[in-house]
């Protein structure tokens, strides 16, 4: 049994660059949530979907970040030209479905330069 | 809307109990969690409760919950320097979509 997992652990890169990120959930969970985290801070809320349909996106926190999960297994989350202010670190979670528990990946750090 | 509170630190000897305390306001939520983050690493699914319990116990876990005052805590029996880590408080709120507190750093001394 494998939790979830995210690819890479840690990320540097310069500002003005597009970085992505890949997470794959618990096998036959349905749902996958996509959070960040700043330091000193919990996670806060940016996505989720259900199977490969992304139900919420609205918390995305500009349009230069986008999730996709094509084939409602993995899911990518792309920020395009980076800032500063992306770093944190941003997490997966998934679930069974509607008002099961998340469980989280181990995260995926952004340091934007 | 939905807002998690929690103390920021808190400070026991191994061997004592420690309780980490938390308040919510989303007065729909059906389940309340408490997560557990060691430096560097993800959120780790401590224990959870139910909205009409009042009560868990896990080994050397306990929850409370308080829903007329929205008041949630974790109990740790027995603590040992394993359990140093920030412990998070969360809800669900109607859209199922977590919230977290910022977080209780707990430091246990030996």
């Amino acid at each position: 049994d494998t939790g979830v997992s995210q690819d890479p652990r840690h990320k540097i890169t310069k500002r003005g660059q597009n970085v992505t990120f890949r997470c794959d959930p618990i096998s036959e969970h349905n749902r996958l949530y996509w959070y960040r985290q700043t330091l000193g801070q919990g996670p806060e809320f940016l996505t989720y979907f259900q199977n490969e349909a992304q139900l919420e996106k609205s918390r995305l926190l500009s349009d230069r970040f986008s999730a996709e999960r094509p084939k409602g297994s993995f899911s990518t989350l792309e920020i395009q030209r980076t800032e500063q202010g992306d770093s944190a670190m941003y997490l997966c979670a998934s679930s069974l479905g509607l008002g099961e528990k998340l469980f989280f990946g181990s995260g995926t750090q952004l340091s934007v330069l | 809307g939905e807002d998690v509170e929690q103390s920021l630190f808190l400070s026991v000897r191994e061997g004592d109990s420690s309780v980490i305390n938390c308040t919510y306001t989303d007065s729909s939520s059906t389940y309340l969690y408490w997560y557990k983050q060691e430096p560097g690493a993800g959120l780790q699914l401590l224990t959870y409760i139910f909205s009409n319990m009042d009560m868990k116990q896990d080994q050397r876990l306990t929850v409370l919950l308080n829903k007329k005052d929205k008041h949630l805590s974790l109990r740790i029996a027995d603590t040992q320097t394993g359990d140093s880590a920030i412990y998070f408080c969360a809800e669900n709120g109607e859209s199922y979509q977590l919230t977290f507190g910022k977080g209780t750093k707990l430091s246990v001394i030996p």
